[in-house]
């Protein structure tokens, strides 16, 4: 079954704007990974977050876990048109563990 | 680096006939692929966990007689979809852990839209 669940389901910005993503969880976690996904397409993977980190960034992106409230947001800052994708964020138990995947959120950059 | 690619990426088949769709890590070596199925608008839904050189371990609610997986390779996975039904429709995904580094993070292939008539 599903362990994470993603708000917004859908997300439209313009250009400039900045996206937030967020993911909440069930279980205990060892770490989270948010990936993207263009349409039809595989998966990216775009950041990987451990249990024991608060925040991390790369590039345009912002990650935050809060393993109390076992949640996590993804930011992007600035889109771009390009950014417009699907966006899953996906647990691991433990190091080395199957992924189990959130429901996604499809965002959706104007030009 | 980190390449994963799968193998046919669309393919329409009659009721009843089986596919095979590969799953190759093309720079790294792999002990362990997964295989996905992601329904239209929905998430990716695990099928099952390919060990190279041992069985798959299939989720709860994943027949492993009408989904064979095949790891016989450090660099290779095959999944089967034996006597297909149209309900066998979907996009699979595979996926890749790279042995040597990085091991948390999985690779994904571009997948496979499979279309049962």
């Amino acid at each position: 079954s599903q362990q994470g669940e993603e708000d917004p389901q859908a997300l439209s910005i313009q250009e400039g704007e900045n996206a937030t993503m967020n993911c909440s969880y069930k279980t205990s976690i060892n770490n989270l990974q948010w990936y993207r996904q263009n349409s039809g397409r595989g998966l990216v993977h775009l950041i990987l977050i451990r249990s024991n980190e608060r925040e991390k960034h790369s590039g345009r992106l912002r990650v935050t876990l809060d393993t109390s409230k076992k949640s996590s947001s993804l930011l992007i800052t600035a889109s771009r048109a390009a950014d417009t994708a699907s966006y899953f964020c996906a647990t691991g138990e433990t190091s080395g563990s199957r992924l189990t995947f959130g429901e996604g959120t499809q965002l959706t950059v104007n030009p | 680096g980190a390449v994963v690619s799968q193998h046919p990426s669309r393919v329409i088949c009659k009721s009843g006939t089986s596919v095979k769709i590969e799953c190759r890590s093309l720079d790294f070596q792999a002990t362990t692929m997964f295989w996905y199925r992601q329904f239209p608008k929905q998430s990716l839904m695990l099928m099952a966990t390919s060990n190279e050189g041992s069985k798959a371990t299939y989720e709860q609610g994943v027949e492993k007689d009408k989904f064979l997986i095949n790891h016989a390779s450090l660099t290779l996975s095959t999944l089967t979809v034996t006597s297909a039904h149209p309900e066998d429709s979907s996009f699979y995904i595979c996926s890749a852990r790279d042995l040597e580094y990085r091991y948390n993070e999985q690779f994904f292939g571009p997948g496979t839209r499979l279309t049962v008539l």
